[in-house]
């Protein structure tokens, strides 16, 4: 069982807003500020879309935003679009012996 | 730019040695702050991580594999190495490496290198 509980998928239409949740199931992960997010569309790498819980790298569109409260992140698109349609990663740093941890995936499809 | 690429053979034979190389351009792994990560991903299933080495040569690795796991680096030549020694079946998977910022951020990656084990 992975440190990082994510639903297993999510749909929804275009131009809704969606969001996926990401759950630490152990204190390793501390106050939870390390939090990322990735994207990865069918034979792609992961692409970073939020780091640091609610930061974009430069590039990534700002219809991705980042929260969290408590052991709980989010990651919400807003404007959804055909494009958006990837699984996506959340992952954080942990203080344990294994310093990254990988949620297992939420699958995306825009109906 | 940053980049990276892994290369490595794509069929081993169960109990042999995996080495892959990352080869990076863009950025010095002598870079305080920066670090380089692989991860895994069996077909279907989600991502793995392996193990991190960090600028000063700080090496992490994953507890359940770590008795298998070596990584290195080569400033010099812009490379990481990773071996895995006796590769089982369920090895099988896409290798990536990534570039990461402390702590564990991963900005940058590699295509990946699909690794198969088999006899």
């Amino acid at each position: 069982q992975s440190a990082l509980t994510q639903p297993a998928s999510v749909s929804g239409s275009p131009g809704q807003s969606i969001t996926f949740s990401c759950t630490a199931t152990t204190s390793a992960v501390g106050v939870f500020s390390y939090v990322s997010w990735y994207q990865q569309h069918p034979g792609e790498a992961p692409k970073l879309m939020i780091y640091e819980v609610s930061n974009r790298p430069s590039g990534v569109s700002n219809r991705f935003s980042g929260s969290k409260s408590g052991y709980t992140a989010s990651l919400t698109i807003s404007g959804l679009q055909a494009e958006d349609e990837a699984v996506y990663y959340c992952s954080s740093y942990t203080n344990s012996g294994t310093p990254v941890v990988f949620g297992g995936g939420t699958k995306l499809t825009v109906l | 730019q940053i980049t990276l690429k892994e290369s490595g053979p794509t069929l081993v034979k169960p109990t042999q040695t995996l080495t892959l190389t990352c080869t990076f351009s863009g950025f010095s792994l002598s870079t305080s702050g920066v670090g380089v990560g692989w991860i895994r991903q069996p077909p279907g299933k989600a991502l793995e991580w392996l193990a991190l080495i960090y600028w000063d040569d700080d090496k992490r690795y994953s507890p359940s594999l770590k008795s298998r796991l070596t990584i290195t680096k080569d400033t010099s030549k812009n490379q990481v190495v990773l071996t895995m020694t006796n590769m089982d079946p369920v090895d099988t998977a896409t290798y990536f490496c990534a570039h990461m910022m402390v702590p564990t951020i991963a900005g940058y990656w590699g295509q990946g290198t699909l690794v198969t084990v088999s006899s």
